[in-house]
């Protein structure tokens, strides 16, 4: 069964530093969603793509987070500086032209802001 | 905008016991509804979802939930818990015409022996 990749699994980084995360959606999904999750909370969304473009991204900090997804496949989530307050878990879904409505989420990515 | 509240934050549930995780959801349009599992160091699992029809929804590793719209409640429901359904689940909602999920806060089920 297909899945969702990412890397690393686990992140340790110092506080100023710049960290970044990567993520394979399912093939042929459109479709590509990059959420953090606080622990103890539920995942929030950072940022939707559809193909290649931006969709969403009311709720990225843009000051030191970026997202992107240049050809379309693949999707690079970058931050700098990163801040105590970013440890968290970082996910990455995808979703399939004929259903969009479902999510697939991929393993994440646990970063820790030293 | 929807919102989604998961009334308990930890049920502890004896092993073989049944257990009900509730959730009600807020929207002013139609919504999809989803379950998922998460398992500690790990991504999100779709357990089951509800897009339309039939309001009972089977879901894998035995689990159920049930679509109430006059109570705008998904609770989800497994007869006989194990061991390994020890994890946290989030309810999720999103409204049919944006697309855009929106997660509950979470409810850990630990299930003892």
């Amino acid at each position: 069964e297909a899945e969702v990749a990412q890397s690393p699994r686990y992140k340790i980084t110092e506080k100023s530093q710049a960290v970044a995360f990567w993520c394979d959606p399912i093939s042929g999904h459109a479709t590509l969603y990059w959420y953090r999750q606080i622990l103890g909370q539920g995942p929030e969304l950072l940022v939707q793509f559809q193909d290649e473009s931006v969709v969403d991204d009311s709720q990225l900090p843009k000051d030191r987070f970026s997202a992107e997804r240049l050809k379309g496949v693949d999707s690079t989530l970058k931050i700098q500086p990163a801040e105590l307050g970013d440890s968290a878990m970082y996910l990455c879904a995808s979703s399939p032209p004929v259903s969009q409505e479902t999510q697939y989420f991929g393993p994440g990515t646990r970063l820790l802001v030293l | 905008a929807q919102s989604v509240t998961q009334l308990d934050s930890q049920v502890p549930v004896f092993e073989e016991a049944p257990v009900e995780l509730r959730c009600n959801y807020s929207s002013s349009v139609s919504v999809y509804l989803f379950w998922y599992v998460q398992y500690p160091n790990q991504g999100l699992q779709l357990l089951l979802k509800y897009l339309s029809g039939s309001t009972l929804v089977k879901g894998i590793n035995g689990f159920e939930a049930e679509f109430n719209k006059s109570q705008t409640s998904f609770h989800l429901r497994k007869p006989s818990v194990h061991i390994s359904d020890t994890a946290e689940y989030f309810c999720a909602v999103s409204e049919v015409s944006w697309g855009k999920f929106q997660f509950g806060a979470g409810t850990q089920v630990v299930v003892t022996p």
